[in-house]
């Protein structure tokens, strides 16, 4: 059973660049099996898709935030990574992993999510 | 880009009764279409795949339906537990992005 869990800062400058880790259990990230994801919800609000990645390293993001966004994959480590780069208050949410079996389009399971916020 | 629009924003229903929720897309997604339900401080856990299809060990009074550009989740006899914020989400097979809707907030009337 998979299982994901978010690691990284909590607190981030403006103007820097946010950093998460996801690692995963229970399964490998290299299988042709799975996107990787990474979603978004700012406090109060709805949840919002950053981008995913396949384990060629092949990656997807969301157009409003492409310019800021990198997600790679660490096969040695089972583990996918979120940069988002100048960051500012409103990038402040809860940041949550998930993984999307293919060829099915939902996010099964996510991890528990990891509160950045974005101050200085 | 596709948008999800779902309706109404907050919905209050009393216990034992029926919640119909709705989600809108700009465009066709065909049956690329899944409910979440989030409670507070937890992440979302999948309900609906596929528009109608239940998750894994979710209850039979969630039901989904539609296809296209209009989607409906029906929680037939509502439950102390199932109040709650739920999002719709649609996939896009190529190039392969996701987006929800912003979220429909069940509550006790």
């Amino acid at each position: 059973q998979l299982q994901l869990q978010e690691s990284g800062p909590g607190l981030v400058k403006p103007s820097e660049t946010l950093s998460l880790t996801c690692t995963v259990s229970g399964g490998s990230i290299s299988s042709s099996s799975y996107y990787w994801g990474w979603i978004r919800q700012p406090p109060g609000k709805g949840l919002e898709w950053i981008g995913s990645i396949y384990y060629s390293g092949s990656t997807y993001y969301n157009p409003s935030l492409k310019s800021r966004v990198t997600i790679s994959v660490d096969t040695s480590k089972n583990q996918f990574s979120l940069k988002l780069s100048s960051v500012t208050a409103a990038d402040t949410a809860v940041y949550y992993c998930g993984c999307v079996p293919r060829p099915s389009g939902w996010f099964d399971p996510w991890g528990q999510g990891t509160l950045v916020t974005v101050s200085s | 880009e596709i948008v999800m629009t779902q309706s109404p924003a907050t919905l209050s229903v009393s216990p034992g009764e029926r919640a119909t929720l709705s989600c809108r897309a700009s465009q066709s997604v065909s049956s690329n279409l899944a409910w979440y339900q989030q409670k507070p401080g937890q992440a979302p856990r999948l309900l609906i795949y596929g528009a109608s299809t239940r998750a894994t060990g979710i209850p039979a009074r969630f039901s989904g339906s539609g296809s296209g550009t209009e989607f409906t989740l029906t929680i037939s006899s509502l439950q102390s537990e199932d109040f709650a914020v739920y999002y719709c989400q649609q996939y896009n097979n190529w190039p392969p992005t996701w987006t929800f809707g912003q979220g429909t907030k069940v509550e006790i009337k």
